[in-house]
């Protein structure tokens, strides 16, 4: 069973600020999913990826096979960008991590 | 193309109640996965479908059943709802291109938010 971990749980920060956000995983995977989840309910895919990193708009993600380790980063932050941000790993159902809380203040 | 479409977005239950959701996926997508999202659990895998077959389970008691039709639509069954089945309910539709729905990206819909009295 793969466990997965996301950093910090909650983050605060001001309008413009650069965010980062982790998450480790235990067992050996091919790609990894981050989603966003707004207030409501809505999910979102914001990336699936195997190796290295890709980038939309302000958001990139990276992630290194090796370490079992993703990070995602929002540049120039802005207060639409307050969601739930989840990282998930594929197997034969996907598993979650506990989500990442971000408030962007203006 | 249209989203996920899931019906319906609201419903209350009382205790001991069932309850059928539905999932209507992308058109073209086979695959149709159930998640369960509560706030002490966080999301959990519920169900898969494909090809009108149950692919893979997760470890859900067998109130929790679900079925999809040869036009790739879900439903999901809650049979006897207890106070702790009152939760989120997503689905998300899967392109399948190769091996395992959880290797392609799915596609959420905006979910059934269920809560049982």
């Amino acid at each position: 069973k793969n466990e997965v971990e996301q950093s910090p749980q909650n983050l605060t920060a001001q309008e413009g600020e650069f965010i980062t956000i982790n998450c480790s995983y235990s067992v050996g995977i091919s790609a990894l999913h981050w989603l966003q989840q707004h207030p409501g309910g809505g999910i979102v895919s914001l990336f699936m990826l195997s190796s290295g990193k890709k980038k939309h708009g302000r958001l990139i993600a990276t992630i290194n096979i090796q370490e079992k380790h993703s990070s995602l980063h929002i540049t120039a932050s802005h207060p639409r960008d307050s969601a739930v941000y989840i990282c998930a790993v594929p197997g034969e159902k996907l598993t979650f991590g506990t989500g990442t809380r971000l408030t962007i203040i203006p | 193309k249209a989203g996920v479409t899931q019906t319906p977005r609201y419903l209350i239950k009382t205790r001991g109640q069932q309850v059928t959701l539905s999932c209507s996926p992308i058109s073209g997508h086979r695959s149709v996965s159930w998640y369960q999202q509560t706030p002490g659990q966080g999301l959990q895998f519920l169900f898969e479908y494909f090809s009108e077959t149950q692919r893979n389970k997760g470890n859900f008691p067998g109130r929790f059943s679900g079925r999809q039709f040869s036009n790739s639509r879900s439903e999901m069954n809650v049979s006897t709802l207890e106070l702790g089945d009152s939760a989120l309910y997503l689905c998300a539709s899967s392109l399948i291109l190769a091996g395992e729905s959880t290797h392609n990206e799915q596609f959420f819909g905006p979910g059934t938010r269920l809560t049982v009295l």
